[in-house]
């Protein structure tokens, strides 16, 4: 699985778009990206994946660069129930989803 | 969007007892599951794949005659951990991968909160 790099914390204005970035360097060319948030206590949840296209879906829009080494999760307006550790994985054909450290996004009023 | 589903939510056991823990998919038939555990304050930790129709997986470190994995039908796996220890106590979490229409998306329970006393 490839190794992705996040930056441990991020604070994000209520109502404003929360922009999340993620390195993925590594990443093979079958590997999926995939974003799951995990809000204290509870179960990760999953947000989106994308292999080379964007995507975009009801929770968030995801940017994947061309060359796959990067990709943004953009939760377009953020509210106080965003507030999050957000994992962003890289995903081989095993579908073994190794965990980093995330993000804790913090949406403050 | 697919559901997992896992009982108990929470569960407090005697050290050197065993205690089972059920994780469903509810809407879709899971060809694969996995088994986390999280400690305080730490990201989660892959401790085994359950295929259907055959023996789990076990990563690095994690002692499989102690986590009993057992993937019994396409949308039911459990983990018994087996004479558990208070160092057992932890946060555990199933996830699922889809077999049609999600075939590559994964889905994870609530989680499970054990306490070993």
């Amino acid at each position: 699985d490839a190794k992705t790099t996040q930056p441990p914390s991020m604070d994000c204005a209520e109502g404003r778009a929360a922009n999340l970035p993620c390195n993925h360097s590594t990443i093979s060319g079958n590997e999926y990206v995939y974003w799951y948030r995990q809000i204290h206590s509870q179960g990760p949840q999953y947000i989106i994946h994308g292999l080379k296209n964007n995507e975009t879906n009801e929770m968030a829009s995801l940017i994947i660069t061309e060359d796959r080494k990067s990709s943004t999760l953009i939760l377009p307006h953020a509210t106080l129930r965003d507030t999050a550790v957000y994992y962003c994985i890289g995903g081989g054909s095993n579908y073994k989803l190794t965990f980093g450290k995330g993000t804790l996004l913090t949406v403050n009023p | 969007g697919a559901v997992v589903s896992q009982h108990p939510s929470w569960v407090i056991c005697k050290s050197g007892t065993s205690v089972k823990i059920e994780c469903r998919s509810l809407d879709f038939q899971a060809t694969t599951m996995f088994w986390y555990r999280q400690f305080p304050k730490q990201s989660l930790m892959l401790m085994a794949t359950s295929n259907e129709g055959s023996k789990a997986t076990y990563e690095q470190g994690v002692e499989k005659d102690k986590f009993l994995i057992n993937h019994a039908s396409l949308t039911l796996s459990t983990l018994t951990v087996t004479s558990a220890h208070p160092e057992d106590s932890s946060f555990y979490i199933c996830s699922a991968r889809g077999r049609t229409g999600k075939q590559n998306t994964i889905y994870f329970g609530e989680g499970s909160w054990l306490t070993v006393v």
